[in-house]
């Protein structure tokens, strides 16, 4: 089983859509969540970064963590074109921002 | 652009082969880590270099093996190339201190045949 689980998609939206991404893991051990943004062909850029339970908000992008369930979403309102990017989770278990376990990530295609 | 730059950008090896990539990471960051992207998937952790010093590494063979030189650029080198070696390297640097990013470079698509 692999410690972080993310479905691949594709997830294909209309314009002004709501779109859930989500991911679960197994170890109770992770305290930080982050939310990637890779466009093709680049590296991954933070959208989100979370600590513990709890909601996070940034603008259009809203970041849950449900450490009871071991699970966590990322909310993005009225999505645009722009927004078609693969979507990854990440997971530390160390105060450190540099050693990561990512889901595979969601492709999300959102469609004018 | 985040400041990370690695090179080469793209690279073909046979099996058997080395490879040495590099990564220059952003001004002022002291941490490097690197990640290998199989295609359709998330990056994995390789390892993580802190001041010149391996600081923890993940499920990955010793064949991969890595370098941090006193101005905070590193190096991966992988020996004995097998096809599964095919993937995006990524690396990552960021600095100490609370709430650092990790900010990472393009990558280098490496390609074993």
């Amino acid at each position: 089983q692999k410690e972080v689980e993310q479905d691949p998609g594709p997830l294909s939206v209309p314009e002004g859509a709501i779109v859930s991404l989500n991911c679960t893991y197994s170890n109770s051990a992770f305290q930080y969540f982050m939310w990637y943004r890779q466009y093709s062909r680049k590296g991954p850029e933070l959208l989100m970064y979370t600590y513990s339970s709890g909601n996070k908000e940034d603008g259009r992008f809203t970041a849950q963590v449900d450490k009871s369930s071991k699970y966590i979403s990322l909310f993005i309102r009225d999505s645009q074109p722009s927004d078609s990017a693969t979507y990854l989770c990440a997971m530390s278990a160390e105060y450190n921002f540099n050693k990561f376990y990512f889901g595979s990530g969601t492709k999300l295609n959102v469609k004018p | 652009e985040t400041g990370v730059t690695q090179s080469p950008t793209h690279l073909i090896k046979t099996r058997g082969q080395q490879v040495t990539l590099r990564c220059s990471s952003q001004s002022g960051h002291n941490t490097v880590s690197w990640y290998q992207q199989a295609l359709g998937q998330g990056p994995q952790f390789i390892f993580q270099y802190y001041r010149e010093e391996e600081n923890g590494r993940g499920n990955f063979p010793p064949r991969f093996s890595g370098l941090q030189f006193p101005n905070y650029s590193s190096e991966l080198n992988v020996n004995a190339l097998e096809l599964d070696d095919s993937a995006l390297y990524l690396c990552a640097s960021s600095s100490e201190g609370l709430n650092t990013e990790a900010f990472f470079g393009q990558g280098t698509r490496l390609t074993v045949v």
